[in-house]
């Protein structure tokens, strides 16, 4: 199945800022997910990254918040803007396949 | 609006019990279903899928079963050791390469 990496793996950022994350998957897939999951608590969808048009989005998740790249079947970015210590939790990249869902490892982002 | 829920949300036992884990789901139209393995700190390990079409899987000491018409789906782990004390999280997906969505999960602790 697929391998998926992100970079970068951890970070540090002060309040007010922006972080881009990158996710690199090694073979094309069609669907790629991004979640994220707050300290203490499970997965949520943040968007599906869609290539070649704009993320698709969650209730609760909106685009100047979190702008999402996809310029190849291989490669997508998400961007925390202007963050906050709310936005402190782990950010992870996924794709589906018919062998089942493929996860990132993760980036863990805390903001101060 | 598909919703999983997992219950326990904790469990500690004594090394060599076996256990079972559930996880229910509100909407039965599923694609799939899996089970990842979350160690503190980490990212999610893929332990068992099971397509729409199967009844279950088992791999070693794991076995994961699925009624889709009762919107169910157990984790039967043996002979606990304390290498398996992590979170076990329970996800679904809706049709194939959609999104999943994950329960809150199990946090499982095995005493030495």
């Amino acid at each position: 199945s697929a391998v998926i990496s992100q970079k970068p793996s951890r970070d540090i950022c002060q309040r007010g800022t922006s972080l881009t994350i990158q996710c690199q998957v090694d073979s094309q897939v069609t669907m790629m997910f991004w979640y994220r999951q707050q300290p203490g608590q499970s997965l949520t969808l943040i968007a599906t990254a869609n290539q070649g048009s704009e993320a698709t989005y969650e209730s609760g998740f909106v685009i100047d918040k979190f702008p999402i790249s996809r310029p190849n079947l291989t490669f997508s970015t998400l961007t925390v803007s202007n963050m906050s210590p709310e936005d402190s939790s782990i950010y992870l990249c996924s794709a589906t396949q018919l062998a089942g869902g493929v996860f990132g490892p993760g980036t863990r982002l805390t903001v101060l | 609006k598909q919703e999983v829920t997992q219950i326990p949300a904790a469990l500690s036992v004594p090394e060599g019990e076996n256990l079972v884990l559930n996880c229910s789901f509100t909407d039965s139209a599923i694609y799939n279903l899996q089970w990842f393995r979350q160690d503190p700190g980490k990212g999610l390990t893929s332990l068992l899928l099971i397509q729409s079409s199967q009844r279950e899987q088992t791999s070693g000491r794991l076995n994961a079963s699925l009624d889709k018409s009762s919107g169910r789906s157990t984790l039967y782990i043996a002979a606990s050791q304390p290498g398996d004390s992590a979170t076990y999280l329970c996800a679904v997906e809706g049709d194939y390469g959609q999104n999943f969505v994950f329960g809150p999960g199990t946090r499982l602790s095995v005493l030495p």
